[in-house]
């Protein structure tokens, strides 16, 4: 079993859509949760941390559920340069990388 | 401020050929990581330098791959010989700690395809 595992992809909505990523992770003393966004062809970058309590940041919402070891990532009112793929992220000392889920957000 | 800085941006082998990839990180940052991401999959990390010496390198596979970091600065990672496999992008990290693992900023990669 992976250690961080996401909803396989891709993703393909249309512009104005709410789309939610889910992901789950095996180590249950893991102590720091992100996502990260990256581009084609491009390197990882830090969209958002996730807290229990849950964080936004605009059209994002992150969420964590420690009982249940489950990460969630939601985008309101997709864009069309929303389109990447989102690595879900867990940290206990080094960051481990989920295998990403592609979105594609269409005119 | 310039970020990592890696090369090369892409290459090609020939299996059971030698071949190094090379790191500069951003300036001052003392802590170096080396990823490899396979097609399709999250980076996966292959060794962590805080100033020259090696934390972790328990991901590295120590039969074909070395990894350096003389000074405390720049880094290579070398694979010899290299097989189809390690076709992948290998990107290196810094930060300027290893305690803030929010802090790491990814250069652009490496792209290596193996024939």
């Amino acid at each position: 079993r992976k250690e961080v595992e996401q909803d396989p992809g891709p993703f393909n909505v249309p512009e104005g859509a709410t789309v939610a990523f889910n992901c789950t992770y095996s180590n249950s003393a893991s102590q720091s949760f992100f996502w990260y966004r990256q581009d084609c062809r491009k390197e990882p970058k830090l969209l958002m941390s996730v807290y229990s309590s849950g964080n936004e940041d605009g059209r994002f919402t992150a969420q964590l559920n420690r009982a249940s070891q489950y990460i969630s990532l939601l985008i309101r009112d997709s864009k069309l340069s929303d389109s990447a793929t989102y690595l879900c992220v867990v940290s206990g000392g080094k960051l481990i990388f989920g295998q990403g889920t592609e979105l594609s957000v269409k005119p | 401020e310039a970020g990592v800085v890696q090369s090369p941006r892409y290459k090609i082998i020939e299996k059971k050929q030698p071949v190094a990839f090379w790191c500069n990180p951003i300036s001052g940052h003392n802590t170096l990581y080396w990823y490899r991401q396979n097609l399709g999959q999250g980076p996966e990390l292959l060794i962590r330098y805080e100033n020259e010496e090696a934390v972790d390198d328990s991901q590295l596979p120590k039969d074909r791959f070395s990894a350096e970091r003389l000074k405390g600065v720049d880094s290579t990672l070398k694979i010899q010989p290299a097989e189809l496999g390690d076709s992948a992008v290998y990107l290196c990290a810094s930060s300027p700690s290893g305690r803030d693992l929010l802090d790491q900023y990814f250069g652009p990669g490496t792209r290596l395809l193996v024939l």
